[in-house]
């Protein structure tokens, strides 16, 4: 969906280093959400936004931060990255009880 | 037990086949569904949603909802090699907006 763009769209980092990962969006959807999609577990959800300032958790938010400064930017930080976040993460956009739209993913991977 | 099931496959086909994709779930509070196709390397792409039970058509896509049997289907008729992706089920509550997500079945659509 070119209304979501996410950065960097591949990464590569060592263990132990802070990693952000970026999303944009250009469609003013209310709510984002950030993903991340591991084979065997589909799509886990990590944080949510519902506005400007407004996150929450997700299922498998443990070792992630969010931040979302304005309605078209959602930034996912892991402080200390772990192997076992080594995953693809997926962004998306949506409005109430409607459909969520996503980028096209961050390929991230932890030595 | 997940709250929705979907068989991985990889489901293998003719080209020209029609195609049944199928998820299953337990809460009878998802009242919307919608379907994803996914190719490799991309993000989720909508394909379907609807909020009722019954069949809802675009094009050589039938989604199909019968909410008694907590049962969705999505039929591809006159598949052909372009639809070879991993296809989502999601299924949303009205209250929230969060969705939960199958894990996906592999279609290989072969010439």
């Amino acid at each position: 969906d070119a209304g979501i763009t996410q950065s960097p769209r591949h990464k590569v980092t060592e263990t132990g280093t802070p990693v952000t990962l970026r999303c944009h969006q250009t469609e003013n959807h209310r709510y984002m959400y950030w993903y991340r999609q591991d084979p065997g577990h589909g799509l886990r959800l990590i944080h949510y936004s519902y506005g400007v300032k407004d996150t929450d958790k997700g299922e498998v938010s443990d070792g992630y931060s969010v931040s979302r400064s304005k309605t078209e930017d959602f930034l996912l930080t892991l402080e200390s990255a772990t192997s076992s976040q080594t995953s693809v993460y997926f962004c998306a956009g949506g409005d109430s009880n409607q459909p969520q739209h996503f980028g096209d993913g961050t390929r991230l991977s932890i030595l | 037990q997940k709250e929705v099931e979907q068989d991985p496959g990889p489901l293998s086909v003719p080209e020209g086949a029609i195609v049944s994709l199928n998820c299953t779930y337990s809460n009878s509070a998802f009242q919307y569904f919608m379907w994803y196709r996914q190719y490799s390397r991309k993000g989720p792409e909508l394909l379907m949603y609807t909020y009722s039970s019954g069949n809802k058509e675009d094009g050589r896509f039938t989604a199909q909802v019968d909410k008694s049997s907590k049962y969705i289907s999505l039929f591809i008729r006159d598949s052909q090699p372009s639809d070879s992706a991993t296809y989502l089920c999601a299924l949303g509550r009205l209250a929230g907006n969060m969705l939960t997500f199958g894990g996906g079945t592999r279609l290989m659509v072969k010439p």
